[in-house]
């Protein structure tokens, strides 16, 4: 079975900077794109950076280019967002998503983990 | 940037009804890059409907996708109770961007 289980959110002042992680398991992890969405609250969901499955190549919303990074470590399964300069609209639950075919990059995705809030105030 | 519009914001049905999504796109999706997901309240999103029509695994077949270009729906076919919840669309492909919908919500009548 498929679990994606986040940590790492919680309140950070704007400016600040926050590190995401996901664990995965139940797939061979190396092989799929993973992805993380977000949905900031009352609101609808916006993709914010993508791991590529066929290769090393990382992928980023405009919102969040040259602030964010996304990585992941093959050797423990974990997929990671770097967020710097965070701004209160990052406010959001960060969802870790797996695409749904390995070796390809279609950005569409079938496993979601439960979320972890991210709030930039002040 | 694919700007997807869901159309209504809202829809108030009855359990048995038959419920109709709409996602139009600002310009044409290529190759049947069309998805559609659920969401209820305090849960990920869920995987419903992919390349347009292809349900994904364990998704009921009262749903069904369809759909070609810049305009695709949701349909479904007999309103089940847990059934109401707010409704996604999603654009993808072989690079982002990647865009959503605004969602529609579908609530008990």
């Amino acid at each position: 079975e498929v679990q994606l289980v986040e940590s790492g959110g919680g309140l950070v002042q704007p400016g600040g900077s926050m590190r995401l992680s996901c664990a995965a398991s139940g797939f061979t992890f190396s092989t799929y794109g993973m992805n993380w969405v977000r949905q900031a609250p009352g609101k609808g969901l916006e993709w914010v950076s993508g791991f590529s499955g066929t290769g090393d190549t990382t992928y980023y919303a405009d919102s969040v280019k040259g602030r964010f990074t996304i990585s992941r470590d093959i050797s423990r399964n974990m997929l990671f967002l770097q967020m710097n300069s965070l701004r209160v609209e990052d406010t959001a639950t960060y969802y870790c998503a797996k695409d749904r075919s390995p070796w390809t990059d279609y950005f569409f995705f079938d496993s979601w983990g439960q979320g972890i809030l991210v709030t930039v105030s002040s | 940037e694919i700007v997807l519009t869901q159309s209504p914001g809202t829809l108030s049905l009855s359990p048995g009804e038959r419920a109709t999504l709409f996602c139009r796109a600002s310009q044409s999706v290529s190759t049947f890059y069309l998805a559609w997901y659920q969401q209820k309240p305090g849960q990920a999103p869920r995987l419903l409907i992919y390349g347009v029509s292809s349900r994904a695994t364990g998704i009921p077949d009262r749903f069904s996708g369809s759909g070609s270009g810049t305009d695709f729906t949701l349909t479904i076919s007999r309103l089940e109770p847990e059934d109401f919840a707010v409704y996604y669309c999603q654009q993808y492909g072989r690079s982002p961007p990647i865009t959503f919908g605004q969602g529609t919500r579908l609530e008990i009548k």
